[in-house]
Formats: structure tokens, C-alpha cells, sequence
């Protein structure tokens, strides 16, 4: 079964310094993987995904992540942080579930803070 | 923005109680997800469909059930609400079933 760890539960930083926010998983196969914004009070929004192209992805509001196959991490980065990026992270695999369907796995969410 | 509308956004209920909450769609996707949020647990899924009248249980799907009579109405039941069950409860729609899904605004639940 498909795992994933986020490994910060909380990230800090100062408006305008970059942002990392780690992710390591688990898998048996090549996987799909995701991360997820949350603002308060709200729902959730994809930031961006890999599916087995390009190993550096490219997502919304000038963050990326990189699937590193040998670390099995995929962390999301930000160059510049930006006040409205303050919110909750999930990192997501997705799983393959009974009759070819698929669900997805998330970490536990990495909260981040960012401060003038 | 997806057409997701979860109701009621809000809910108190008591122990032993039972409770419906409403998830509709206006994308026609095939697939619908209900999850639960806790804090330090991230999304856990509770139950799914991958069609009109096709359902199957989620890794928490103990204590609830769900229906889906049209491709756009998803319905999650809590028979006998727990104080246990006190969480939000978020429903996802998926085109393909093959990875991301779009997310409702969620329904936070507090039983009492």
C-alpha cells in the first residue's frame, strides 16, 4: 500500500524567503503524486501533480516540486514566499484501489506561517 | 472552479442521532469521494462510488453509509452520530478515477 510523510507538521518563514516543504512516500510502483493547498476555512486546491513526465513540476502561484525517485521524496518549493501563501500543505499519492479505480493518500499536512 | 456543493456547511447534532450530508455535482463526473479531516490524520476516505448505484467502503467507513441514485447526488449517512464522528467532512469528484479530484468547501460536523 501507498504511504506518504510529510515531515514538517509546522513551517515558518519571512515574507520574500524561499519555502520548502517536505514530502517523502512510499510506493510499490511508479506513482502519481500531488500537492494540495488549503486556506482556512476552505476547501482544497490542487497546487500541482506528477504523473510519470517530467521530474520537475511546475505549479499555481510560482511553486514547484521535484519527484526524486531514489530520495522517494517530493518536495514543494517556493523561490519568494508571499503572505498569501500562508495555509495548510498536503502532499498525495495516489493509490490503486479495487477494479482499476484510484484513491488518494494524503500526509498528514504541513502548516505554514509566513511572517512580514 | 468545479461545481461542488456540499450541505449543510454546518451541523450540531446529538449522540445517536442520525445525520445526512449532501454532496451535488454539476460536472457529470463518475467519480465521487466522501473524506473526513482531523487534525494530524490529514483526509481519510470514508466511502466512494464509481457510478450510479456503485459504492464501496474507504479505510474509515465504519459507522457510515452512503448512496448515490444520481450521478450527481452523493449522499453520506451517519446512522447513529458518535461524538467520534465530530470532524469535516469533505466530498471530491474525479473524471477518470485515475488521480487528482476537485473538492467541495466541506461540512463541519459536531455531535454532542
Amino acid at each position: 500500500a501507498q504511504s506518504v510523510t510529510q515531515l514538517d507538521s509546522h513551517v515558518s518563514v519571512s515574507e520574500g524567503t524561499p519555502v520548502l516543504l517536505r514530502c517523502n512516500y512510499s510506493s510499490s510502483y511508479s506513482p502519481s503524486l500531488f500537492w494540495y493547498v488549503q486556506h482556512p476555512n476552505k476547501g482544497l486546491q490542487l497546487l500541482l501533480k506528477y504523473t510519470s513526465a517530467a521530474t520537475l513540476v511546475k505549479g499555481i502561484n510560482g511553486f514547484e516540486a521535484e519527484f526524486k525517485k531514489s530520495e522517494t521524496s517530493f518536495h514543494l518549493t517556493k523561490p519568494s514566499a508571499h503572505m498569501s501563501d500562508a495555509a495548510e500543505y498536503f502532499c498525495v499519492v495516489s493509490d490503486r484501489i479495487s477494479g482499476g479505480y484510484n484513491k488518494l493518500i494524503f500526509g498528514a499536512g504541513t502548516r505554514l506561517a509566513v511572517h512580514p | 472552479d468545479a461545481g461542488i456543493t456540499q450541505s449543510p456547511r454546518h451541523k450540531v447534532t446529538e449522540t445517536g442521532t442520525p445525520v445526512t450530508l449532501r454532496c451535488h455535482q454539476t460536472e457529470n463526473h463518475r467519480y465521487m469521494y466522501w473524506y473526513r479531516q482531523d487534525p494530524g490524520h490529514g483526509l481519510r476516505l470514508i466511502h466512494y462510488s464509481y457510478g450510479v448505484k456503485d459504492t464501496d467502503k474507504g479505510e474509515v467507513s465504519d459507522g457510515y453509509s452512503v448512496s448515490r441514485s444520481k450521478t450527481e447526488d452523493f449522499l453520506l449517512t451517519l446512522e447513529s452520530a458518535t461524538s467520534s464522528q465530530t470532524s469535516v467532512y469533505f466530498c471530491a469528484i474525479s473524471e477518470s478515477g485515475e488521480g487528482y479530484a476537485f473538492f467541495g468547501q466541506g461540512t463541519r460536523l459536531t455531535v454532542v
